[in-house]
């Protein structure tokens, strides 16, 4: 079974600086695909940034990026010039994709707080 | 395009009852998937459903079960409700196909609190 740890339940950073929250997986599979999701208090969960493991190069949106190492089974998402906004709660997510569906396994998460 | 919506968006009931969620998947979205998320912890995967039939399943009893209708609505329905079925329920669309197949976006949740 695959398992997805973030070993930071809580982190903060300054407004206009950079933070990376830790994520790192298990899994036997070679092809799956990872991702970065944001639950602010509101509860919506948004995407954030989305990795395909059969790519080396780190996937980049706007302000976040993220750091894949494969052989360490890590993703690590990194969050520069960092806003109010946000301040939520944030998923790692790995998912497998299978003929019969698609696997999906999430970390417990860690609650970032942006402090003005 | 209108974005993931779900119904009730809070809920109790008391242990030994029924329930059904309701979802409505983003337009053009072709699977849903549903997951239970527990106070303070990730959301954990239900099921998914992909034209109409169940497509991968977590690890929940049968008495968990869903249906997803010809406009790619879903449902969830939980018989026989116990306390620790309390949690919010998220339900996610996706289209599987092209280059952003996969990626699933979530609706709000319905908040479920068994007594």
């Amino acid at each position: 079974a695959q398992t997805v740890t973030q070993s930071q339940p809580e982190m903060s950073v300054q407004e206009a600086e950079t933070v990376t929250l830790s994520c790192t997986y298990d899994t036997s599979e070679n092809n799956y695909y990872l991702f970065w999701y944001k639950q602010p208090p509101s509860r919506q969960m948004i995407l954030v940034i989305r990795q395909e493991a059969y790519k080396q190069q780190n996937a980049t949106e706007n302000r976040f990026s993220v750091n894949f190492q494969k052989a360490a089974k890590s993703f690590s998402l990194k969050i520069s010039d960092s806003q109010l906004g946000d301040t939520a709660m944030y998923f790692c997510a790995f998912m497998k994709p299978l003929n019969t569906g698609n696997q999906f396994y999430f970390g417990t998460g860690t609650s970032l707080t942006v402090i003005p | 395009e209108t974005g993931v919506t779900q119904s009730p968006t809070h809920l109790i009931k008391t242990r030994g009852q029924q329930v059904t969620l309701r979802c409505s998947s983003q337009s053009g979205h072709n699977t849903v998937s549903w997951y239970q998320q527990a106070l303070g912890q990730g959301p954990q995967f239900i099921f998914q459903y992909y034209r109409e039939e169940e497509n991968g399943r977590g690890n929940f009893p049968p008495r968990f079960s869903g249906l997803q209708f010809p406009n790619y609505s879903s449902e969830l329905n939980v018989n026989a409700l116990e306390l620790d079925d309390s949690a919010l329920y998220l339900c996610a669309s996706s289209l599987r196909a092209g280059v952003r197949r996969e990626t699933q976006y979530f609706g709000p949740g319905t908040r479920l609190l068994v007594l």
